[in-house]
């Protein structure tokens, strides 16, 4: 079974670029979260995808915006970049559970953003 | 405000002997608590789970136990092992809405010593 996997692995950008992060969800998940964790802290919510649509959000800027695709594959986009974007940023992939709560959420490897 | 909160930043232990770490929240709307691992340049693995409705769960060496009225929850390691080196994350599932979203802790950093 293919296991989470995010691109790039590294990425270098400066102040008001844009990045694309990629997402593939482990087989059989449909269900795709979006975190970012800075250093020394734990992973903080941004947003999660079901079935192609956003699906619940956390205190993030609307800079920050996604997709999900009909294989659900996810992309995480963030605008005009700043310098506390840097940050690890995961992927979890999780089957939506009986009762309809998204299951054990199940990480990539992330991709580290630095912001210069 | 810290809903998850683990107050113990490191934790160091002997080979052999048991690991305690532990967690604390805030929100009793949490349904569903999670431990994960995490070793550095990796993404966090999943450990262990435990609903609300149950105050123990066990996993070989691994077991999580839940104290709904102290809003407590600890992962124990029995024995530790020198591979279990990693920062830790405690995880509560907020239970209303369909979200399921994850609020973590801020890790704690556990050192097994051969």
């Amino acid at each position: 079974e293919t296991g989470v996997t995010q691109s790039p692995t590294h990425l270098i950008k400066t102040r008001g670029q844009q990045v694309t992060l990629r997402c593939s969800s482990r087989s059989g998940h449909n269900t795709v979260s979006w975190y970012q964790q800075a250093l020394g802290q734990g992973p903080q919510f941004i947003f999660q995808y079901y079935r192609e649509e956003e699906n619940g959000r956390g205190n993030f800027p609307p800079r920050f915006s996604g997709l999900q695709f009909p294989n659900y594959s996810s992309e995480l986009n963030v605008n005009a970049l700043e310098l506390d974007d840097s940050a690890l940023y995961l992927c979890a992939s999780s089957p939506r559970g009986a009762g309809g709560h998204s299951d054990t959420q199940y990480f990539g490897p992330g991709t580290r953003l630095t912001v210069l | 405000d810290q809903q998850v909160k683990q107050n113990s930043p490191s934790l160091s232990v002997q080979e052999g002997r048991i690991s305690i770490l532990n967690c604390d929240y805030t929100n009793s709307m949490f349904d569903y608590f999670l431990w994960y691992k995490k070793y550095p340049a990796e993404g966090p693995t999943f450990l262990i789970s435990i609903s609300s409705i149950k105050d123990k769960n066990e996993d070989g060496r691994f077991t999580v136990f839940l104290n709904k009225s102290a809003k407590h929850l600890s992962l124990h390691i029995v024995p530790s092992q020198p591979g279990d080196s990693a920062v830790y994350f405690c995880a509560a599932r907020h239970g209303s809405g369909n979200t399921g979203k994850l609020i973590f802790g801020q890790g704690t950093t556990l050192q097994v010593k051969p």
